[in-house]
């Protein structure tokens, strides 16, 4: 079955730190991999894709096939960062399958 | 920039109403989708349509639901028979043509309370 595990429910850091966001994935075939990003009272949006292995606002993901994880890093959040954001790997079928989510919460 | 809009924003029925929820795609997009999410869980798929046609659906997609194309503009999402548990933000998506182009455009929701 597919699955996501983004096992934290809530990432609280200081402006200017590290962030890391978890995600393992347990999925068949060769997936492709997205992280989405929900901002207050915004809809979802797509943050970026492994495919296109890009840096959008500082954050990048490496696919690690072997790990089957798909984290996403920052070097040093913003305020302006702290959302929900959503692990999601896609198929053929195209259909999003996504993780529960991790709330950051980025303080000054 | 074109985006998915949803109408309407917030619905309340009753219990064993029928309820429409509406969503306009971006217009050149083919792929659609509706996906919902409980409070406090996380989204979840619900069904894809294509070409006039259900292409895949989650087992939360029964008999109770249906997904329709009126015109060349809508995509709306009926649910029959409203259930307390049917209480969820739903969201509808689009995608255009291509393989490598996987990326959804999600609309803002509607969120469905069932009383």
């Amino acid at each position: 079955a597919q699955r996501v595990t983004q096992p934290e429910k809530l990432l609280s850091v200081f402006k200017g730190a590290p962030v890391e966001l978890k995600c393992n994935y347990s999925y068949s075939g060769s997936p492709e991999l997205f992280w989405y990003v929900q901002y207050s009272r915004q809809r979802l949006q797509l943050l970026l894709r492994h495919i296109s292995r890009e840096s959008i606002k500082g954050f990048t993901a490496d696919l690690n096939k072997g790990e089957t994880s798909f984290h996403l890093k920052k070097p040093f959040a913003q305020e302006e960062d702290s959302a929900m954001y959503y692990c999601a790997p896609t198929g053929t079928a195209s259909k999003l399958t996504f993780g529960t989510g991790t709330r950051l919460q980025v303080t000054l | 920039e074109p985006e998915v809009t949803q109408t309407p924003s917030h619905q309340v029925t009753q219990m064993g109403q029928e309820v429409i929820l509406r969503c306009v795609p971006i217009s050149n997009h083919l792929y659609f989708y509706w996906y919902r999410q409980i409070l406090g869980q996380k989204v979840e798929f619900l069904v894809s349509f294509y070409n006039n046609e259900i292409s895949e659906k989650s087992e939360i997609f029964d008999d109770q639901f249906s997904v329709e194309r009126p015109d060349g503009s809508n995509f709306t999402l009926k649910i029959r028979s409203t259930k307390l548990e049917d209480s969820a933000m739903y969201f509808c998506a689009s995608r255009n043509r291509g393989l490598l182009n996987y990326e959804q455009y999600f609309g803002p929701g509607t969120r469905l309370t069932v009383t």
